[in-house]
């Protein structure tokens, strides 16, 4: 079956760095997502890798090595606004998006 | 450009009826998706919508079913409800076609069954 694990709650403190891993098993690899859902909000768009290596878009960076099945998210300079649901998505071989039950991160001053 | 629009944002049913919530994609997306999500289980993947034909479906009992029409709104269908099936029902919307498009999330409606 397909496979997406993330750790559930994580805490950091205001202007740290924390990274949230991701493990997938998928039928298949057409990329992964991340994603950032407040809560009581829809989730909004991140991230994406297709190729291993790090890709870096401001205090948010995200990683991916797809012969591990890993990748990363990277926050840098916590901010309070940073506390939020953080989701795991991979397009399989079906172009189908499969996700991960999410990280929720908290933020302490 | 106006976003992906979800309606209604809530809704309170009796275990038995059916309901039909709308999703209007944003502008020129073809393909649309709907998830069901609950705490703790993450988005369940329902079915995606591509051009009007359903391209994927999730494991969901066939009382979901949904459709879309040609100018690419969709409609998700629940029949018989169940008190299980209380949850956020989301629509996201993609260019479809590549697999590095990202998708676009509506507000979602949360949906009651009493």
């Amino acid at each position: 079956g397909q496979n997406i694990d993330q750790p559930t709650e994580m805490t950091a403190t205001e202007g740290a760095i924390v990274q949230i891993n991701c493990t997938y098993q998928t039928s298949g690899f057409n990329g992964l997502f991340w994603y950032q859902q407040h809560a009581g909000e829809a989730p909004t768009f991140l991230s994406y890798n297709v190729l291993d290596g790090l890709e870096e878009k401001g205090r948010f960076s995200s990683f991916l090595s797809r012969s591990k099945g890993y990748s990363y998210l990277l926050l840098k300079e916590l901010q309070m606004k940073d506390s939020a649901s953080y989701l795991c998505a991979v397009r399989d071989s079906n172009y189908q998006l499969i996700w991960g039950a999410g990280t929720k991160l908290i933020i302490k001053p | 450009k106006a976003g992906v629009t979800q309606t209604p944002r809530y809704l309170i049913k009796t275990r038995g009826q059916q309901v039909t919530l709308s999703c209007s994609p944003i502008s020129g997306h073809r393909s649309v998706s709907w998830y069901q999500q609950t705490p703790g289980q993450g988005l369940q993947f329902l079915f995606e919508y591509f051009s009007e034909t359903q391209r994927n479906k999730g494991n969901f009992p066939g009382r979901f079913s949904g459709r879309q029409f040609s100018n690419s709104r969709s409609e998700m269908n629940v029949s018989t409800l169940e008190l299980g099936d209380s949850a956020l029902y989301l629509c996201a919307s993609s260019l479809g076609g590549r697999p590095n498009t990202e998708a676009f999330f509506g507000q979602g409606t949360r949906l009651t069954v009493v």
